[in-house]
């Protein structure tokens, strides 16, 4: 079975400073990795994705994500954030071959302060 | 082109009222899956289908909760009699399985339910 642990429950950052969202997975197989954005009072939205290949992936809004396999971790980073990627921010993993299920972490909140 | 449609947005109601929740996937999307979102557990899978079949129903907590997926564009997942510690937000997501394996889930915008 698969876990996901973010270690941070918040994060505040000041407007236009870099940002990294730590995540670490657990499995005994191979992993597909996922960043999900979900704004307030709204469903989830995609941000990346890693399959395989290169271990830096960007997504959307700016952000990308490392895979480090050793580590077991796969940080989402912003080098430059605005106030309207504050939103809870979510990692999750699903098996490779043929598994469905997403499993989530327990989300980090993003505050951007001006 | 529309995502996924959820309804109602919001629902309270009393405890051992029967409670509906639907959800409308996109269009061309095989698989559809169930999850609820609260404080204390975080995001958890309910249950998922592929071509309207449930194929892991695993995360559904107890016999008052029912899913139904009578056809490619419509799903129901009922809870009968609701309590309070249902109270939560309930997602529906759908996706379009490859042979390949990998889906990438598009989510709805979640029904809050509130059960006094």
């Amino acid at each position: 079975a698969q876990s996901v642990t973010q270690l941070d429950s918040q994060v505040p950052v000041f407007e236009e400073a870099p940002v990294e969202l730590r995540c670490n997975y657990s499995s005994s197989v191979s992993v597909y990795l996922f960043w999900y954005v979900q704004y307030p009072n709204q469903g989830l939205q995609l941000l990346l994705k890693y399959l395989s290949g290169s271990t830096l992936v960007k997504g959307i809004n700016g952000f990308e994500a490392e895979f480090n396999k050793s580590q077991t971790s796969f940080h989402l980073r912003k080098p430059s954030v605005h106030i309207s990627d504050t939103a809870e921010y979510f990692c999750a993993v699903s098996e490779w071959q043929g598994a469905q299920k997403l499993v989530f972490g327990q989300g980090t909140r993003l505050t951007i302060n001006p | 082109d529309a995502g996924v449609i959820q309804s109602p947005r919001h629902e309270v109601t009393e405890m051992g009222q029967e409670v509906t929740l639907r959800c409308k996937p996109i269009s061309g999307h095989n698989s559809l899956f169930w999850y609820r979102q609260t404080m204390m557990r975080g995001l958890e899978l309910l249950i998922y289908f592929n071509n309207n079949v449930p194929i892991d129903d695993s995360g559904m907590p107890e016999d008052r909760f029912s899913a139904k997926m009578p056809n490619a564009s419509f799903s129901t997942l009922k809870i009968q009699p609701s309590e309070p510690r249902d109270s939560a937000v309930y997602f529906c997501a759908s996706s379009l399985r490859t042979s390949g394996g990998l889906d990438t889930q598009y989510f709805g915008p979640g029904t809050r339910l509130t059960v006094l």
